[in-house]
């Protein structure tokens, strides 16, 4: 199995500039997961899917953060206009919930996002 | 609001010796409690323990989970270099995961 993929791997961009980043989760997984990481924050839950469907979009920090999954294969993390403080390394994961609540995420290599 | 205190933030050790790391929770409705090894890339998973399986083990690393005192503790014995990396603690509340800021271990040679 290939893992969670993800792209670009890195991204740089100007400020007010739109950036999509992309996730491919592990075939049969039914849940994927967005994160940011920076080092003043940690790493925090942006949104996450099941079966393609937004379930919990709290973390999304303000509206130009925006999330689609339009198939069980693909899922887009968008930030219009962009803004320095959007620099951040931003993971993908998936998981499977199965009948079993207990599940462990497995996570993409992630996109490092500079925006000067 | 979930949380998860991680102690200590970071620690500084010698080859062969032992650390312990920490993790203590609130969380509105648990599952499970899962350590990931972060190095300079994605996190990757180490354990996950539950309500059935409050004791994990895999090699040098070994890891407990207390529900009544809502805290984990991860083992690492014999350490070495490779171990350098940020261990973080996270709490599954409903298929979401509510990360701790993570302990960062260095293990000098």
């Amino acid at each position: 199995d290939a893992g969670v993929i993800q792209s670009p791997r890195h991204e740089v961009t100007e400020m007010g500039q739109e950036v999509t980043l992309r996730c491919k989760p592990i075939s049969g997984h039914d849940y994927l997961f967005w994160y940011r990481q920076t080092m003043m924050r940690g790493l925090e839950l942006l949104i996450y899917f099941n079966n393609n469907v937004p379930i919990d979009d709290s973390g999304m920090p303000e509206d130009r953060f925006s999330a689609k999954m339009p198939n069980a294969s693909f899922s887009t993390l968008k930030i219009q206009p962009s803004e320095p403080r959007d620099s951040a390394v931003y993971f993908c994961a998936s998981s499977f919930g199965g009948e079993s609540s207990y599940n462990e995420q497995f996570f993409g290599p992630g996109t490092r996002l500079t925006v000067l | 609001e979930d949380k998860v205190v991680q102690s200590p933030l970071s620690l500084v050790v010698h080859e062969g010796d032992t650390v312990t790391l920490n993790c203590s929770y609130e969380v509105t409705n648990f599952r499970s409690l899962l350590w990931y090894k972060q190095e300079k890339k994605a996190p990757t998973f180490l354990f996950m323990l539950t309500s059935s399986g409050i004791e994990k083990k895999s090699g040098r690393l070994s890891s407990i989970l207390d529900k009544k005192e809502l805290s984990s503790i991860l083992n690492i014995t014999a350490t070495q270099t490779g171990d350098s990396a940020i261990y973080l603690c996270a709490v599954n509340d409903d298929y979401k995961l509510s990360f701790g800021a993570g302990t960062t271990v260095t293990v000098r040679a």
